[in-house]
């Protein structure tokens, strides 16, 4: 059974830089969200996609951050001049449309630490 | 705006006594009710839901949680606590009638810790 997986697990990388995380979900489930959790909170929506159609943005989702998911399957979450205050664990999930409160399955996560 | 309570950061109890991690959250209309599971280091692991019916929702690994409408409460419970259940538990709700929206509201979290 292959779960939701993301990569890298850890990046560290310095204020200024540009980071991607990528992002694979479940095979066959056709929703991929973002979440952010920092540390001692609970995850932060940010994005979620339905196929490759991005259909909901937090207002947390600032103009540095943007995400894609092109043809529908992977997803990368791409974070422009890193501040401090993205440091933080970035959690992807994804979900099977069955129609009524389908249940979202999250993946290791990506700890990115700017210093 | 919808939003969730865990009222307590950490519930402390003896392996093989009850234990019960409290939740409550603000919607409107109906929610959908969820409670997460997370192990240091590892993303979060689906428990249970509620969406409609029961009142008391049955799921992983011997956990279950009661949805009180009139207390807009979701607590989760499980007979006998074992060492290997502490971690971190994350109650998350989302409004039914939002039916565009997917996003879920979580809590604080609450560290469950079971002593031997």
């Amino acid at each position: 059974d292959t779960g939701v997986s993301q990569n890298p697990r850890h990046k560290i990388t310095k204020r200024g830089q540009n980071v991607t995380f990528r992002c694979d979900p479940i095979s066959e489930h056709n929703r991929l969200y973002w979440y952010r959790q920092t540390l001692g909170q609970g995850p932060e929506f940010l994005t979620y996609f339905q196929n490759e159609a991005q259909l909901e943005k937090s207002r947390l989702l600032s103009d540095r951050f943007s995400a894609e998911r092109p043809k529908g399957s992977f997803s990368t979450l791409e974070i422009q001049r890193t501040e401090q205050g993205d440091s933080a664990m970035y959690l992807c999930a994804s979900s099977l449309d069955r129609g009524e409160a389908d249940t979202q399955y999250f993946g290791p996560g990506t700890r990115l630490t700017v210093l | 705006a919808q939003s969730v309570a865990q009222p307590e950061d950490q519930v402390n109890v003896a392996e093989g006594n009850p234990l019960t991690v409290k939740c409550t959250y603000s919607v409107s209309g109906n929610p959908y009710l969820f409670w997460y599971v997370q192990y240091p280091n590892r993303g979060l692991q689906f428990l249970l839901k509620y969406i409609t019916g029961d009142n008391l929702v049955k799921g992983s690994y011997g956990f279950e949680a009661e949805f009180n409408k009139s207390q807009t409460s979701f607590h989760l419970k499980k007979p006998s606590a074992l060492v290997s259940d502490s971690a971190l538990y994350f109650c998350a709700v989302r409004a039914a009638m939002d039916t565009g929206r997917r996003a879920l509201t979580f809590g604080s979290g609450t560290r469950l810790q079971v002593q031997p």
